[in-house]
């Protein structure tokens, strides 16, 4: 298995507020995506990075921001809960680019209430 | 935009039964992955093909990539319990001006003893 860990696995939070997941990976792989899941869409990406400090945006970048300060650690803000975000996070991770092989964490399940 | 569509969308079978999910698109991939997730997990990669009619076998599932590089199979063989989850699709390619992997909705496939 691929060394990601994600926290908090589970999460309830208020609509309004700010909550932060995070990521950290033991592979030192360069690059690190953030996605979500939801019924009747699939995975679908919010943000990536390809390294320390250099992040591109997803398909659903809005409402979300991002930040990776040193490799092994990838940060995912919604800076103002919805309850629209309410959803599974997946963290991923990669050697190489967005178009190859990824290895996925385990998942954050967020309510917005 | 690049588009995968998968079918069925849900399938479910008796233990032994035989079946089979399509991955299509108009578009071409330079190489196409199938992914399995279980509940409460992230996806898992079973295989990549990357060469126009490639056929790649792991134990009881088959997986076809089509000649012209637009749409793949995945056959399972005397279906087991074990087999039931998620199976997903994924291409190489570009949406929304943004290369990364783009992923069909998923067969949800379920296996009764």
């Amino acid at each position: 298995d691929a060394g990601i860990t994600q926290s908090p696995r589970h999460k309830v939070t208020e609509t309004g507020t700010p909550v932060t997941l995070r990521c950290h990976q033991t592979e030192n792989h360069r690059y690190m995506y953030w996605y979500r899941q939801d019924p009747g869409h699939g995975l679908r990406l919010i943000h990536y990075s390809y390294g320390v400090k250099d992040t591109d945006k997803g398909e659903v970048s809005d409402g979300y921001s991002v930040s990776r300060s040193k490799t092994e650690d990838f940060l995912l803000t919604l800076e103002s809960a919805t309850s629209s975000q309410t959803s599974v996070y997946f963290c991923a991770i990669s050697s190489t680019g967005p178009g190859n092989t990824i290895y996925f964490g385990e998942g954050s399940w967020l309510t917005v209430v | 935009t690049q588009l995968l569509e998968q079918s069925p969308q849900f399938l479910s079978i008796q233990e032994g039964e035989n079946l089979t999910v399509y991955c299509n698109s108009s578009s071409v991939f330079s190489s196409l992955q199938w992914y399995r997730q279980e509940p409460g997990e992230g996806p898992v990669l079973l295989v990549t093909v990357v060469t126009g009619g490639e056929v790649k076998k792991l134990k009881r599932l088959t997986f076809q990539f089509g000649d012209a590089r637009k749409d793949s199979s995945l056959h399972i063989t005397a279906a087991q319990p074990g087999d039931t989850g998620l199976y997903l699709c994924a291409g190489d390619g570009r949406k929304d001006s943004n290369y990364q992997l783009i992923w069909g909705a998923g067969t949800k496939l379920i296996i009764k003893p």
